[in-house]
């Protein structure tokens, strides 16, 4: 187990819809990351916080946003569902510049 | 377009036998090479990482080999067992972390008794 914990582990949504998903990172980590794992593909990086703020940028369009709290714990938020945003929402957290740790994810199913 | 690209996309191993995954990139800003495993419905775990500076990193039965001229890496699984079995996704970034990490396509290992 790395101690980093997704909620939930698994969500359905109708497009057009809003989405949030909670991540909360290993105890005495300060970055978080988040991947977007579509069926059978490596994950896509979306973006990092560390410190409260943005920190990197893969991608994405500004329909995918997020926020860290100041207990480093990380929200992804994602508007205005399309059917292709289903995927495998991965987490990562980190001591900033350390190696990084995986949660089990998120099963994002739009419908 | 794909900044890591991985193969073969499927791997099938006897039991005992050397499991060899390759990797290739084309950004020489890359400073950081990590190897994850992934069970499914499991999120991906570190494995083993390298930096361009070294050509070999060991750790047990996984090893990288990086060729830095040739722009690039392998994973190597000696005496593969069946609990290896698991998809591997080799990745590159230019910072160690999580940060802006590009990942291969991943290679599915089965390795039969």
């Amino acid at each position: 187990e790395t101690g980093v914990t997704q909620s939930p582990t698994h969500l359905i949504k109708t497009r057009g819809q809003q989405v949030t998903l909670r991540c909360s990172s290993q105890s005495g980590h300060n970055t978080v990351s988040w991947y977007q794992q579509a069926l059978g593909q490596g994950p896509q990086f979306i973006f990092q916080y560390y410190r409260e703020e943005e920190n990197g940028r893969g991608n994405f369009p500004p329909r995918f946003s997020g926020l860290q709290f100041p207990n480093y714990s990380s929200e992804l938020n994602v508007n205005a569902l399309e059917l292709d945003d289903s995927a495998l929402y991965l987490c990562a957290s980190s001591l900033y510049g350390q190696e990084a740790f995986f949660g089990q994810g998120t099963r994002l199913t739009v419908v | 377009q794909q900044q890591v690209k991985q193969s073969p996309q499927s791997l099938i191993v006897q039991k005992g036998g050397i499991s060899i995954i390759n990797c290739a990139y084309e950004n020489t800003a890359f400073d950081y090479f990590p190897w994850y495993q992934q069970f499914p419905g499991k999120g991906p775990a570190l494995l083993i990482a390298i930096r361009p500076d070294v050509s070999e990193k060991k750790e047990g039965r996984f090893t990288i080999s990086f060729n830095k001229s040739a722009k690039q890496f392998s994973l190597h699984i000696m005496d593969s067992q069946p609990g290896d079995s698991a998809t591997y996704f080799c990745a590159a970034s230019t910072e160690t972390g999580a940060n802006n990490l590009f990942f291969g396509t991943g290679t599915r290992l089965t390795v039969i008794p």
